[in-house]
């Protein structure tokens, strides 16, 4: 079973306030993964990392920025919350090295709110 | 590009009827098709992929999909649902990002699956 932790389940917050989404994984994965879902749409992948002090931007672009410095942990903060971030945010590693064929396990995700 | 199309957003079923959600894809390269399952408020979980061989794949829970290279499709299938099966499933298709070897899914909208009593 496949343990990957994150905090906040939930979040209300101001418009302007600075967030951390904390992500963690315990399997020892090199690759990670910070997808935005809205309700009843697709996942979008915003941000991903090969390993520590790698971080690359997705396909959909964000505000948000990332840092890997431990390879168990890969939080996403938010400079300037607003209310177009409104979102579900899941993060993801993966465990094998052929890429394309990984299995990416998922945690519960974060339900940001913005006011 | 990678584009994956699922045709329903919702499918209401009775218990232990038979199910199919249906799932479209398009790739110029080759591809790797997975199913999710996300369960409410919790995260995805894999049901099942398609890396090569057999084009019919197994999966956990009883279900199964069949990769159909002609039509494009990776269609999923159960037999006979539950209750415990009500859920949001998701369709993906993978490639390898070129320079850092990282793997990209492409998503589709999702099938939101109601099993009725």
């Amino acid at each position: 079973e496949a343990d990957i932790y994150q905090t906040p389940r939930y979040l209300v917050i101001g418009t302007g306030k600075k967030i951390t989404l904390e992500c963690s994984q315990t399997m020892g994965h090199d690759k990670m993964y910070w997808y935005q879902q809205d309700p009843g749409m697709e996942l979008h992948l915003i941000h991903y990392s090969y390993g520590v002090n790698s971080t690359e931007k997705g396909d959909l672009s964000s505000e948000s920025t990332v840092s890997r410095i431990r390879t168990e942990h890969f939080p996403l903060t938010l400079e300037s919350a607003r209310p177009s971030h409104t979102s579900q945010y899941l993060c993801a590693s993966s465990d094998a090295p052929g890429a394309s064929t990984d299995t990416q396990y998922f945690g519960p995700g974060t339900r940001l709110t913005v006011l | 590009a990678q584009s994956v199309t699922q045709l329903d957003s919702q499918v209401p079923v009775f218990e232990e009827a038979p199910v199919e959600l249906r799932c479209n894809y398009s790739s110029s390269v080759s591809v790797y098709l997975f199913w999710y399952v996300q369960y409410p408020n919790q995260g995805l979980q894999l049901l099942l992929k398609y890396l090569s061989g057999s084009t019919l794949v197994k999966g956990i829970n009883g279900f199964e999909a069949e990769f159909n290279k002609s039509q494009t499709s990776f269609h999923l299938r159960k037999p006979s649902v539950h209750i415990s099966d009500t859920a949001e499933y998701f369709c993906a298709v993978s490639f390898t990002h070129i320079i850092q070897g990282a793997q990209k899914l492409v998503f589709g909208q999702g099938t939101r699956l109601t099993i009725n009593p």
